[in-house]
């Protein structure tokens, strides 16, 4: 298995303002993901962190809005850029041993972030 | 694109019921299939997996089969427990090692 650890936990955090939460697994990791979770919802990928490239994104999120960045292979971290309430949601980290489409994907327990 | 079609909760069952979530789902080529589950502040971890078509994946009582035919992956326990009470999501990984997820199911199973 993987343990992942986020930081932040939660904020409370000021329209306008910018966060951004780091995510560390304690074991080299081949795939690296970034999951949204609005309230009451599923979980969306936002993209996914690349080892030393850009970050690969999904379609309706932008690296001007969420840049991520992975300088190794135990981690990532992703900055939520200029938020607005629209972007409170917890946000979770997840991360794939090997680059196979079969492989277990671990997660952290989330940042919840609130907007105000 | 790929999709996973999930049953919507909330689900409140009594100890000792027959659990059933229905999961169905839409890809190209042969995803490979997964429960995944949230208990109450805890983060998600995988509950169990099928990676090709008529597997079985098993854990904690838990059972879902891959079955192609009716591109299905419902998941069943016999007889649940109030530690069973979670958020369960049914995910779905193609061929571009992305995790597609479902609703989630909220089940509540109450004493």
């Amino acid at each position: 298995s993987a343990v992942i650890s986020q930081k932040p936990s939660r904020d409370i955090c000021q329209r306008g303002t910018s966060l951004t939460i780091q995510c560390q697994v304690d074991s080299q990791v081949t795939m690296m993901f970034w999951y949204r979770q609005q309230p009451g919802q599923s979980l969306t990928l936002i993209a996914t962190a690349n080892q030393g490239s850009e970050a690969t994104y999904e379609s309706g999120f932008v690296i001007d809005k969420f840049p991520i960045s992975r300088p190794n292979l135990t981690f990532s971290t992703l900055t939520v850029s200029n938020m607005s309430p629209e972007d409170s949601s917890i946000y979770l980290c997840s991360a794939q041993r090997d680059s196979s489409n079969t492989g277990e994907l671990f997660f952290g327990e989330g940042s919840r972030l609130t907007v105000l | 694109g790929d999709s996973v079609t999930q049953m919507e909760g909330p689900v409140t069952l009594s100890e000792e019921a027959f659990l059933t979530i229905n999961c169905t789902y839409t890809a190209t080529g042969y995803p490979s299939l997964f429960w995944y589950v949230q208990y109450p502040g805890e983060g998600l971890q995988l509950l169990l997996k099928a990676t090709k078509a008529d597997d079985k994946g098993s854990n904690k009582g838990f059972e879902a089969t891959y079955r192609k035919e009716t591109t299905s992956f419902h998941l069943e326990k016999g007889s649940v427990q109030v530690s069973d009470s979670a958020v369960y999501f049914c995910a779905l990984r193609g061929n571009d090692y992305k995790l597609s997820f479902g609703a989630g199911t909220t089940v509540t199973v109450r004493a």
